[in-house]
């Protein structure tokens, strides 16, 4: 079965602009999370949309938000960017809620998205 | 707030070895630990989970174990292989993880020398 998909694969922006990120779950999957990668600060998370609603959120400002479509694809924005935002952005998807029961559910990631802010 | 210690951070060993990946962790209030690989500028991918009621898996060459009493899950690969030179991450699920996700190790960054 296909796995997550993210796209675009690279990004290059420029300071202050906004960026969009897509991920595609696994089908059947309804937990989609996000996480950024840093070398300095390994992997934090985001947020995580269940069913079209943010269902938890990461320690990370305003300028990233997101959202779930009825289909469970999910779009991550960053707006007004900054150098700090250069980073591998990862998308994981689960049948489980991350603060919901089932633990015998993982995650699958994505192969992320590495966007570079210049 | 919950926290994930990889030890050691990067290990290097002559192919053939068998060796363990140390993952500990502060809240025994874990619904499951998961251990990735992941090769540089990819993604992550999944090895094992081991539920919170579960003591071990396996999968191929690779063995994960959980001690939740001692806040410890160990990834045993045997027969280590040049392919197996990888980032190995652990990850662990808390019923009150909503802030902070699926909580990460740093990682081993492993390199098995041919």
């Amino acid at each position: 079965k296909a796995g997550v998909t993210q796209t675009p694969r690279y990004l290059i922006k420029t300071r202050g602009q906004q960026v969009t990120l897509s991920c595609s779950p696994i089908s059947g999957h309804r937990s989609v999370s996000w996480y950024q990668q840093t070398p300095g600060q390994g992997l934090q998370f985001l947020f995580e949309y269940f069913s079209e609603t943010q269902r938890n959120k990461g320690n990370f400002p305003g300028r990233f938000s997101g959202r779930q479509f009825s289909n469970s694809r999910s779009e991550m924005n960053v707006s007004t960017l900054e150098l700090g935002d250069s980073a591998l952005y990862l998308c994981a998807s689960s049948l489980a809620l991350l603060t919901g029961p089932g633990s015998e559910y993982g995650y699958t990631f994505g192969s992320g998205t590495r966007l570079t802010v210049v | 707030k919950q926290e994930v210690t990889q030890i050691p951070a990067a290990l290097s060993v002559p192919e053939g070895e068998n060796l363990v990946l140390n993952c500990s962790f502060t809240d025994s209030a874990i619904y499951n630990l998961q251990w990735f690989r992941q090769d540089p500028g990819k993604g992550l991918t999944s090895l094992l989970l081991i539920q919170s009621s579960q003591r071990e898996q396996t999968s191929g060459r690779l063995n994960a174990s959980l001690d939740k009493s001692s806040g410890r899950s160990t990834l045993y690969i045997a027969a280590s292989q040049p392919g197996d030179s990888a980032t190995y991450l652990c990850a662990g699920r808390y019923s009150g993880g909503g802030a902070d996700g699926l909580t990460f190790g740093k990682g081993t960054h492993l390199i098995i020398q041919p």
